[in-house]
């Protein structure tokens, strides 16, 4: 079965500064990569996927996140960090189980952004 | 149009009564989902209906049932609730990945219920 491992609970970031939020997956063939975010009080949205292809992934908001094979890492990165990405972060991994999509997502990783 | 929709927002109920959360999506997807998310913020499968097929029933006390009346919609019922109960249900949709690109959820803002 598939795993994600999220190792930081909370990060604190200053405005303007770059972010970088770690992502390791476990699964034993090509996994389709997630990273979602989640507001306060809302319901999660897609930031980018990954499932073959350029390695480098582009998202909304500005965001990008880079599959490294020989890491099983995903990580989410962002430039220059605005006061309103601060959130809760999700990187959730999608394997085939029994010929359907089944998505696992890891703990979170809560990022707060400072002036 | 909200794409994926979910009634109601906030549910306070006493132990051992029965609710129901409904979710909608008008996103055309075929596959539909609930999570539950705990209080430190965990999401865990409970279900997945692919065009009113159940295709994923994780472990959930079978107090749990939900019931997908068309691809549209897909509803929880839960008997006898209890306080472990309480958390944040969220519903969610996607087209499902039978071959090559895996797809993106599509997430409901969520049902906090509370169970006192």
């Amino acid at each position: 079965a598939q795993s994600v491992t999220q190792p930081d609970i909370h990060i604190t970031v200053s405005e303007g500064a770059s972010l970088e939020l770690r992502c390791n997956y476990s699964y034993g063939a090509t996994p389709y990569l997630f990273w979602y975010v989640q507001s306060p009080g809302q319901g999660l949205q897609l930031l980018l996927k990954y499932f073959s292809g350029d390695t480098l992934v582009q998202g909304i908001k500005g965001f990008e996140a880079e599959f490294k094979r020989s890491q099983s890492s995903f990580n989410l990165r962002k430039p220059s960090v605005h006061w309103s990405d601060a959130a809760e972060y999700f990187c959730a991994v999608g394997a085939k189980s029994g010929g359907y999509q089944k998505v696992t997502f890891g703990t979170g990783t809560k990022l707060q952004v400072i002036p | 149009d909200t794409a994926v929709s979910q009634t109601p927002k906030y549910l306070v109920t006493q132990m051992g009564n029965d609710k129901s959360i409904k979710c909608e999506q008008n996103l055309g997807h075929d596959t539909m989902y609930w999570y539950k998310q705990d209080s430190k913020k965990f999401l865990k499968i409970m279900f997945s209906y692919n065009n009113k097929e159940l295709i994923i029933n994780e472990t959930v006390p079978n107090r749990f049932s939900p019931k997908s009346p068309d691809k549209a919609h897909l509803n929880l019922h839960i008997n006898s609730l209890e306080l472990g109960d309480s958390a944040v249900y969220f519903c969610a949709s996607s087209q499902q990945a039978r071959q090559g690109a895996g797809y993106g959820y599509t997430f409901g803002s969520g049902t906090r219920l509370t169970v006192v």
